[in-house]
């Protein structure tokens, strides 16, 4: 596609359920990430993919997080057992390769998550 | 380990002046790239500028540039001839050059700007 796609763009989950969001980066790119932005915050790392290596799990809060990234494109974010202070703005990125000229991230529009 | 740091988190700008925002960073990197990004009420990240940390000149895009010090680890944003478009929450990032681990994009809080017409 022309950009990051990320669904749903708004999600209402009762807390204890889990939610699985997806992210459909730019073709070709190599590295993708997930970020979360709780509100009026900055952005917090969770998880990168780079190619066919392990991915960086060093940003997720819980073991309540997973992430996984099939054929090195698309990827789902899953959240087990939601809280309450899970709410909040999860942000995917992808971007050509990681290191290089061609390193900036494009970001996809966001998935705005409520858990009441 | 990196940490990015934005001090100003509002600014307010008159409509056609110039304003700056303030970024720092601290690494013990001599490699890396640094980033500001614009995210307007759409949650979009847009990419505004980016720098290279081993070229020495200014990045410049339209009516953005840029004040690198690296000695100083500095790295401001300077918005020139403000429109009404450009009010947003702006965001310094981080990102090292060796990749790996250290691969992803290290966020400030971000600064919320606005403009006045």
């Amino acid at each position: 596609g022309a950009g990051v796609s990320q669904s749903p763009s708004n999600k209402v989950t009762e807390k204890g359920k889990d939610v699985e969001l997806r992210c459909d980066p730019i073709s070709g790119h190599t590295a993708l990430y997930w970020y979360r932005q709780s509100l009026g915050q900055g952005l917090e790392f969770l998880i990168y993919f780079q190619g066919n290596s392990a991915p960086d799990k060093s940003g997720l809060p819980s073991d309540r997080f997973s992430a996984e990234r099939t054929g090195g494109s698309v990827s789902t974010l899953t959240i087990q057992r939601t809280q309450q202070e899970d709410s909040a703005v999860y942000l995917c990125a992808s971007s050509f390769q990681l290191t290089g000229v061609r390193t900036e991230a494009f970001f996809g529009q966001g998935t705005r998550l409520t858990v009441v | 380990a990196q940490t990015v740091t934005q001090s100003q988190p509002e600014m307010s700008v008159q409509e056609a002046e110039t304003v700056t925002l303030s970024c720092t960073y601290d690494t013990s990197e001599s490699d890396y790239y640094l980033f500001w990004y614009k995210q307007p009420p759409s949650r979009q990240m847009i990419l505004v500028i980016r720098q290279e940390a081993y070229k020495q000149q200014n990045a410049t895009e339209n009516r953005f540039s840029v004040n690198f010090q690296k000695a100083a680890k500095s790295f401001s944003l300077k918005i020139s001839d403000s429109q009404l478009g450009d009010a947003a929450m702006y965001f310094c990032a981080y990102r090292s050059a060796w990749g790996g681990s250290q691969g992803n994009l290290i966020f400030g809080k971000g600064t919320k700007l606005s403009v006045k017409p």
